[in-house]
């Protein structure tokens, strides 16, 4: 079974600029999570997407952080512009959304703001 | 409000010792608890997880957690480390309700010396 598949693994950018993130869940889990991991720290949850519907985006700094889940299966998570303190792992995972179901993360998209 | 406390930033035990990660847990309901580890770059990789049942759970790479509702706390141990066991440890609770959604501990580091 293939697993989360995120791209890219590192990028690096200046403050100010543009990135996008990209996401594929494991196949059949509806339930789709991007996190922000920042070094040193936990992984604290952005935005929670149920199918391709958003169920909670709360910690989502939404002047700059945008996501979306199309058709209920990949996800792009952008941020415009970028600051500094946006360094950090964001964390894509996926799960059955079943409330026993554990989740499964892919292996993160490093980003470095200069 | 659901949370998780792990207390301690870094454990550090010698290989083949026995080795305890702790974690507490807050939750109103029922709880549904899990461990993931973290290797340097890497996502994070589910270890075991406690539904209901048994209190003692026995997961990957000879983990293994016991459950204590009484004391609300949810330890990962091993009989004997590996110091290919030192990574990032975290500990997560997932709510039964809600959209399912995970709260993470903040992380400990284990250090396995030979």
């Amino acid at each position: 079974e293939a697993g989360v598949a995120q791209s890219p693994r590192y990028k690096i950018i200046e403050k100010r600029q543009s990135v996008a993130f990209w996401c594929n869940p494991i196949s059949g889990h509806a339930t789709l999570y991007w996190y922000q991991q920042i070094l040193g720290q936990g992984p604290k949850l952005l935005i929670q997407f149920q199918n391709n519907g958003v169920v909670d985006d709360s910690q989502l700094p939404k002047d700059r952080f945008s996501a979306e889940r199309l058709k209920g299966v990949d996800s792009t998570l952008k941020i415009q512009p970028a600051k500094l303190e946006d360094s950090a792992v964001y964390l894509c995972a996926s799960s059955l959304g079943t409330d026993t179901g554990e989740l499964f993360f892919g292996e993160g998209s490093r980003l470095t703001v200069l | 409000a659901q949370s998780v406390a792990q207390p301690e930033d870094q454990v550090n035990v010698a290989e083949g010792n026995p080795l305890t990660v702790k974690c507490t847990y807050s939750v109103s309901g029922n709880p549904y608890l899990f461990w993931y580890v973290q290797y340097p770059n890497r996502g994070l990789q589910f270890l075991l997880k406690y539904i209901t049942g048994d209190n003692l759970v026995k997961g990957s790479y000879g983990f293994e957690a016991e459950f204590n509702k009484s004391q609300t706390s949810f330890h990962l141990k091993k009989p004997s480390a590996l110091v290919s066991d030192s990574a990032l440890y975290f500990c997560a609770v997932r709510e039964g309700y809600n959209f399912n959604k995970f709260y993470f501990g903040s992380g400990t580091k284990l250090n396995v010396k030979p």
